[in-house]
């Protein structure tokens, strides 16, 4: 069964400053994906990440993908407060009891002044 | 366009109650899927259809019954609430389970007293 792990959960950061959050999975997968959640709200997708040594950057967001370490990043480049969301990461599987994404737990990020 | 939509947006319910939320999409696609969310554990898969006519179990379907009503609809129900189904509901759905991403609704918040 694929498992998913986000870290760190919780991250309050200064605006400015850069940090990155990681994503590691259990199992080979062949897509990953990111989605930002704002309080109250829904899930938006940010990125789609389909093979090995993928990079996309929107912004001031930047996530990649190295299947070889089942680990996915998304680094954050001088935050500021418009960025503060909580962040998922989502691993593709097919069929069985998992359907079609596992989500990890969420990474709560705060940007303060 | 409105993508995907959840009735109701808040329900508050006794326990021992049943209740029904919908979801429809307007994108066409072939998979939707019943999420449940709840603080510090990400989402969870409850239920999802792959295609029209099919429904398979996901990882936390105790208590829950879905129905497929056509392409567009996805309905979920509970026959007999209880306290622990206290949570925010998100209906999502993708153009196949292969395709991946998922399009989600604004959620719905139900609880259970």
């Amino acid at each position: 069964e694929l498992k998913v792990e986000q870290n760190p959960l919780f991250l309050s950061m200064q605006e400015g400053k850069n940090y990155t959050i990681y994503c590691n999975y259990s199992t080979t997968s062949d897509r990953l994906y990111w989605y930002r959640q704002d309080p109250g709200k829904s899930l938006e997708s940010l990125f789609v990440l389909l093979s090995n040594g993928a990079v996309k950057q929107e912004g001031r967001l930047m996530a990649s993908l190295d299947t070889k370490a089942r680990l996915s990043t998304l680094h954050i480049t001088a935050a500021v407060h418009d960025l503060s969301a909580t962040y998922f990461c989502a691993v593709a599987v097919y069929g069985g009891s998992q359907g079609n994404l596992i989500f990890g737990k969420g990474t709560k990020l705060s940007v303060k002044p | 366009n409105a993508g995907v939509t959840q009735t109701p947006k808040f329900q508050v319910l006794k326990t021992g109650q049943s209740m029904t939320l919908q979801c429809a999409q307007d994108m066409n696609h072939n998979s939707m899927y019943w999420y449940r969310q709840d603080p510090g554990m990400g989402l969870r898969l409850i239920y999802y259809s792959a295609s029209e006519g099919t429904t398979d179990k996901g990882e936390v379907p105790n208590g829950y019954n879905v129905s497929r009503l056509n392409k567009r609809e996805f309905s979920l129900r509970l026959e007999s609430a209880a306290p622990s189904q206290t949570s925010v509901y998100f209906c999502a759905s993708s153009e196949s389970p292969g395709a991946g991403e998922l399009f989600f609704g604004e959620g719905s918040r139900l609880t259970v007293l």
